[in-house]
């Protein structure tokens, strides 16, 4: 089982450019978060999908920021006209249906896509 | 005021030393309490988790929850130079899972 995988793991872009960043939960996951870690905070939701479906997007930012999880294929973070202040790690969860309906939701993390905006 | 408040440190300590790690909550909700582990340039991976009010022990780790106080503790035996790492706590709640800010451990040989 490869765990919950991240692509690419750094990922430079000049500011207006935009960035995509893909992840594969878990095997026999169907439930996917991103989180957001800037330096010295917390790590801070940002958006829960299932597949084909957004159920919580209230973590997101409301311009640039969007996020897919299609029948096929990654779940994919996309930030569009990324500015310096988007710099940050950007960390895939995911859970099965049976972790999050018992309310305990124990996530498994990926390893992190590092974006750097210069 | 955050849902979740945890000490940022840095935290040393010399290899064999009790480490004390504490995080205080604001929601009186929450019902499960975690602690996740993060070594630098990695991921985050779950340690252990507890339900309500009480102790845990797994090995050389302890969680301790105090509901009454909104506090929760990580403590952790004989600390070894591999348990440098930074220390969340979480707490999940709805579809969210709200994290401290780490506490980064140094566990000098």
């Amino acid at each position: 089982n490869a765990g919950v995988m991240q692509n690419p793991r750094h990922l430079v872009r000049r500011r207006g450019q935009e960035a995509r960043l893909r992840c594969s939960p878990m095997k026999g996951h169907s439930h996917v978060y991103w989180y957001r870690q800037l330096p010295e905070e917390g790590l801070k939701f940002m958006v829960y999908l299932q597949k084909e479906n957004i159920i919580d997007e209230s973590g997101m930012p409301k311009e640039r920021f969007s996020a897919e999880f299609p029948k096929e294929g990654p779940s994919i973070l996309r930030i569009q006209q990324v500015v310096r202040g988007d710099s940050a790690a950007y960390f895939c969860a995911s859970s099965s249906a049976l972790s999050t309906g018992s309310g305990a939701n124990v996530l498994t993390f990926g390893a992190g896509s590092r974006l750097t905006v210069l | 005021q955050k849902e979740v408040e945890q000490d940022p440190g840095p935290l040393s300590v010399p290899e064999g030393a009790i480490v004390s790690l504490n995080c205080t909550y604001s929601n009186s909700a929450f019902q499960y309490f975690m602690w996740y582990r993060q070594y630098s340039r990695k991921g985050p991976e779950l340690l252990m988790y507890t339900y309500s009010s009480g102790n845990k022990e797994d090995g050389r780790f302890t969680a301790q929850v105090d509901k009454s106080s909104k506090y929760i503790s990580l403590f952790i035996r004989d600390s070894q130079p591999s348990d440098s790492a930074t220390y969340l706590c979480a707490m999940p709640a709805a579809n969210n899972l709200f994290f401290g800010t780490g506490t980064r451990l140094t566990v000098i040989p």
